[in-house]
């Protein structure tokens, strides 16, 4: 079956401590998106590659970090600098990266304990 | 920087009705798309409509497209219980530093709760 994998489902971060979330494609696409969506909000962009080695921030990149070391793989690192991680994180790929249709994971649900 | 807006921010039908949901953008756009999404799910793919299509089908779905009102919508016709979920509307809203491309920017969503 092709599609995205997000993992864990559930994930719980303690103060200060870095976390991150996995996010694996085998549609063989080019460009991967890492999202934020708050209750009852939209999706806001946080990272997003086009091309393997290569990322651009999005509109809330800060406390923010990924790494596009292989194509089907496009982890996000949330870190102790993000002051407010509470929130439903998606992952999307898409062939090519240019305002195309998206292709979304099922989510990572991140909590503060 | 939001580009796309829902309207209404949720709607409450019987089973068997229609059911309307309305998408508004600010700056010109080559598609646009709309995406469901069920309670703590990922988004799904449902449409996507370019700038020189008035409107498009896909079963029980119709979407049209007027570029110079800026706005779009999405009409679930014969709804069911299992259409009951979040719809979104995303435009290519803006280019980000060193791309040159434009991202899809996605509004609230409309909240749909289809009653058995």
């Amino acid at each position: 079956d092709g599609g995205i994998t997000q993992s864990p489902k559930y994930l719980f971060r303690k103060e200060g401590q870095n976390v991150t979330l996995s996010c694996e494609q085998n549609l063989n696409h080019d460009a991967m998106y890492w999202y934020r969506q708050d209750p009852g909000q939209g999706l806001r962009l946080i990272y997003y590659s086009q091309i393997v080695n290569d990322f651009q921030k999005g509109d809330i990149a800060e406390g923010y970090s990924v790494s596009r070391e292989k194509k089907e793989s496009f982890p996000l690192t949330v870190t102790s600098a993000q002051k407010n991680p509470t929130a439903f994180y998606l992952c999307a790929s898409s062939l090519t990266g240019v305002g195309e249709k998206l292709f979304f994971g099922s989510g990572t649900q991140l909590s503060v304990l | 920087s939001q580009q796309g807006e829902e309207d209404p921010q949720a709607l409450s039908i019987q089973e068997g009705e229609n059911a309307t949901m309305n998408c508004s953008y600010k700056t010109s756009i080559n598609n646009l798309q709309w995406y469901r999404q069920n309670s703590g799910r990922g988004l799904v793919h449902l449409i996507l409509i370019r700038s020189n299509e008035r409107e498009k089908h896909s079963g029980r779905l119709r979407v049209t497209l007027d570029t110079s009102k800026k706005s779009s919508s999405l009409l679930i016709t014969a709804s069911r219980a299992a259409d009951t979920a979040s719809y979104f509307c995303a435009t290519p809203g803006r280019a980000y530093s060193g791309a040159g491309s434009y991202q899809l920017t996605f509004g609230k969503g409309t909240k749909l709760s289809v009653i058995p």
